[in-house]
């Protein structure tokens, strides 16, 4: 089953409005998360690393004031994307390490975003 | 940073035949893995794969670390098994292929 939960599902929101998705490990506690985005047709690009209890590091070219990271507990990580703009609509996926095996990592089912 | 390649980048197949997926990456690596991601999106792990080979149903994955290169086998393939195949790398902050993108044709 999944392991790894995304909430919402897809949402539609206004240019200039934010809109958060949430992140959940299921059944274990992952200190550290991982928020992606993927284009139509493209591969997925890590955006940044949700470290719990401090500040995210982003990846080169990702603004963070526009996308905020809060790692509040250590089954939860939420993304909030700020004045969102229609460039932003994209497929956001995260993941987390359940470290059973490893570095194995398992992934979100992901958040369709589209803002209008 | 690791660059992930993979290829083909598309591939077409007609139901019950196999193919092989191939991944070259560009510095030595402490996690590799496979993923299938289905048609809503979802990322479904397939194997977890830093070394050596694992099997699991009709798919199968061999990983050279030395060569820095892994396979994906899937044997007589079946129009369910149509998608796009990642191969990531990386322990933590994964670094993606561009994937390949299967169509098995009944």
């Amino acid at each position: 089953g999944a392991v790894v939960s995304q909430h919402p599902s897809r949402v539609i929101c206004k240019s200039g409005t934010s809109v958060k998705i949430e992140c959940r490990s299921l059944d274990f506690q992952a200190t550290t998360m991982f928020w992606y985005r993927q284009f139509p047709k493209q591969s997925l690009m890590l955006m940044a690393t949700s470290n719990e209890g401090s500040k995210a590091t982003y990846e080169q070219g990702v603004e963070k004031d526009k996308f905020l990271i809060n790692h509040a507990s250590l089954t939860l990580s939420t993304l909030t994307v700020t004045s969102a703009h229609p460039e932003d609509s994209s497929f956001y996926i995260c993941s987390a390490i359940r470290g059973l095996t490893g570095y194995e990592q398992y992934f979100g089912p992901g958040t369709r975003l589209t803002v209008t | 940073g690791i660059q992930v390649e993979q290829s083909p980048p598309d591939l077409i197949l007609q139901e019950g035949a196999n193919s092989t997926l191939r991944c070259n990456f560009s510095d030595s690596v402490n996690n590799l893995q496979w993923f299938h991601q289905n048609p809503w999106g979802q990322l479904i792990n397939l194997f977890y794969i830093p070394s050596g080979t694992k099997q699991n149903g009709r798919l199968s994955a061999t990983t050279v670390a030395t060569e820095r290169y892994s396979l994906l086998y899937i044997s007589s393939s079946q129009t369910t098994d149509s998608g796009v195949y990642f191969c990531a790398v990386g322990t933590g902050d994964m670094r993606f292929g561009a994937g390949t993108r299967l169509t098995v044709k009944p």
